[in-house]
């Protein structure tokens, strides 16, 4: 168990529809990172946050956003969803001396 | 050309061999990460290192900073060791703050042991 807890683990949801996944880091990290891993791309960085505020972006689309609450938890919203959009989401977080611990990840099926 | 990149691709072994996975990479980096990930999804980190050598059970992995390359070895594989390997630099720490880099992955190496 890497301490890092996302839900839901499935997803299966329509075309032009909105999700939300959640990530809880493991206690005391403060930063949150959301990785998207497809057949085609591989594993891929979304975006970071660090103690509430976003640190960097990667190839995050328009239609997705994230946001870290007080409590360090995230949240990643997909919305207008595609087929292509179909990929498992990882959140992963950073011990102080840099070590990554990944959640279980969610996997999303846009159908 | 990818930043990270992984070889071979595929390694299908019988067990008890030993096995090498090697990651060459072109960025500066803070850190490299060896990843493991069982079907199913889930991914578990091996091993992180930013110089040198490190051992874990039959695990070891080493790097050469000079060269930018890394390598994963299992010593006597066994069928359990059958997942995806892979690696991942993490860039430098962003200025202005203790947080740390993003990962950037190779393509992974698919490992299959067989009895």
């Amino acid at each position: 168990d890497s301490g890092v807890t996302q839900t839901p683990k499935h997803l299966i949801t329509a075309t032009g529809q909105r999700v939300t996944l959640r990530c809880s880091p493991r206690s005391g990290d403060l930063s949150v990172y959301w990785y998207q891993q497809s057949l085609d791309q591989g594993l891929q960085f979304l975006i970071q946050y660090y103690n509430g505020e976003e640190r960097a972006k990667g190839n995050i689309l328009e239609r997705f956003s994230a946001q870290q609450f007080p409590d360090l938890h995230s949240e990643l919203n997909l919305s207008s969803l595609e087929l292509g959009d179909s990929a498992l989401y990882f959140c992963a977080s950073s011990s102080v001396g840099g070590e990554a611990f990944f959640g279980q990840g969610t996997r999303l099926t846009v159908v | 050309k990818n930043e990270v990149e992984q070889s071979p691709q595929n390694l299908t072994a019988q067990e008890g061999e030993f096995i090498t996975i090697n990651c060459s990479y072109s960025v500066g980096i803070s850190a490299l990460h060896w990843l493991q990930q069982h079907p199913g999804g889930g991914i578990v980190s091996l091993f992180m290192l930013s110089s040198g050598k490190k051992k874990h059970g039959r695990l070891i992995a080493t790097i050469n900073i000079q060269e930018k390359h890394s390598s994963l070895h299992i010593t006597a594989s066994h069928p359990r060791d059958s997942a995806v390997y892979i690696c991942a630099v993490r860039s430098r720490a962003i200025a202005g703050g203790t947080s740390y880099g993003k990962l950037t992955f190779g393509q992974g190496t698919i490992l299959t042991v067989h009895p």
